[in-house]
Parts: C-alpha cells; sequence; structure tokens
C-alpha cells in the first residue's frame, strides 16, 4: 500500500514562532488535505490541495502541493496557545484509499 | 446544524461482550467510513462506505463489521472485542472520499 511519513511527530514551540511540518509519499498523489485535531474532539479540514504546484493560505496558515505531487507542507505563522493540536496530513491517488499520515502533536507555550 | 454524531462517547467493556457503535449524519452525504486513532499510527480505516448498502474493507479490518442500511447511518459493530481494539474510534463522512471528510466527536473504547 502507500506509505506516507509525516515529520516531525512532536514539535515544541514558543507562542509567535513559526511552525512548519511536512508529508512525503512513496506515490504520486491527486489530493492533499490537511487536518487539525484539536484535544478531545474529531479532525477538522483545514486546506485542500487538488493541483501540483498549489500553494493555498487560510488565515495564519499556508499549505503546498509539491511539484513532485509526493510530498506536501503546511506552515503556520506567528503561532498561538490554541494552535495547539495534531495536525494530520491526508494524500490519494485517483481511485485509491485516502492514506492518514501519523500526525505532528504541536504544543505552544505562551 | 451539520455533523456528524456517534454514541457512545466512552464505552469501557469486557473481551467478548459484543457492541455496537453508532454513527449518524445529517448532511446527505454518500461516503461514510469508520477510523481507529491509536498513538503513533495516526488514523486508520476500518471499514468505508460509498452509498446504501455498498461497504467495503478498509486497512484493519479485521474484528469489525459494518452496515449501511440507510444513507445518514453507518454502525460499526465488534462481535467479540479483544483487548487490542482499545482505541479512539472516529466516524467520518462526506459527499466523497476525496473531498472534506466531516468527523464525529469520537468514542473512546477500552475492552478488559
Amino acid at each position: 500500500g502507500q506509505q506516507l511519513n509525516q515529520s516531525p511527530q512532536s514539535m515544541f514551540i514558543q507562542e509567535g514562532e513559526d511552525v512548519s511540518m511536512n508529508c512525503t509519499s512513496s506515490s504520486i498523489f491527486n489530493t492533499w488535505l490537511w487536518y487539525k485535531q484539536d484535544p478531545g474532539e474529531g479532525p477538522v479540514l483545514l486546506i485542500a490541495l487538488y493541483k501540483a504546484g498549489e500553494l493555498t493560505s487560510n488565515g495564519r496558515l499556508t499549505a503546498q502541493f509539491g511539484i513532485t505531487r509526493k510530498d506536501s507542507f503546511l506552515n503556520i505563522s506567528a503561532s498561538i496557545p490554541s494552535d495547539v493540536g495534531i495536525y494530520f496530513c491526508a494524500g490519494q491517488w485517483s481511485g485509491s484509499r485516502l492514506t492518514f499520515g501519523e500526525g505532528t502533536q504541536l504544543t505552544v507555550n505562551p | 446544524e451539520a455533523q456528524v454524531t456517534q454514541n457512545p462517547r466512552y464505552l469501557i467493556t469486557v473481551t467478548g461482550k459484543k457492541l455496537t457503535v453508532t454513527c449518524s449524519q445529517n448532511m446527505n452525504h454518500e461516503y461514510m467510513s469508520w477510523y481507529r486513532q491509536d498513538p503513533g499510527l495516526g488514523l486508520r480505516q476500518i471499514y468505508y462506505s460509498m452509498n446504501v448498502e455498498v461497504t467495503d474493507k478498509g486497512d484493519v479490518p479485521e474484528g469489525y463489521k459494518v452496515s449501511r442500511k440507510e444513507k445518514r447511518n453507518f454502525p460499526l459493530i465488534l462481535e467479540s472485542p479483544s483487548p487490542n481494539q482499545t482505541s479512539l474510534y472516529f466516524c467520518a463522512s462526506g459527499q466523497r472520499e476525496a473531498d472534506e471528510q466531516y468527523f464525529g466527536p469520537g468514542t473512546r473504547l477500552t475492552v478488559t
């Protein structure tokens, strides 16, 4: 099956710092999705990417669909305490299953 | 309000005692799925359903059953739970698999 590696596994940062996390795949994907899971809740979609090279922003969040179609990154600028949570990437090749990464646990110290 | 609901939210049970976790969505979505979340392993898909009466295995289907008799409901059944099924379970729905998936609040299951 498709392998999807997400890194880092965890991050401890100070409020105000920028954050970057990424996912790489052993296969080419048509779709990359980034989700956030707040403590005690289900994941919520942050950004969806459908085209190689696409760069999309959602407030302080920016995500890119890698030009090779095998990777994607998510950046968070000027982090705040409510950014705490687990961030998941997910990717899919047409007709195949949606695969989730292992998640990046983000802790923001005030 | 558009939402996915799961019940129960928390469940402690014993090995071998059949249980069902219900999932319901009010968005008329065709696609529904079940995931389990374990530390360091992310979200792994158990079963999914493309539409009513159409279900298929995900990545970790062993020990689970599902049914899709109505569009809005997608229950997860554990006929004979075992301790390795202790996990956090999420139901999700979307118009298609590649579209935004709306997740339920999760069910934390402990099997002793």
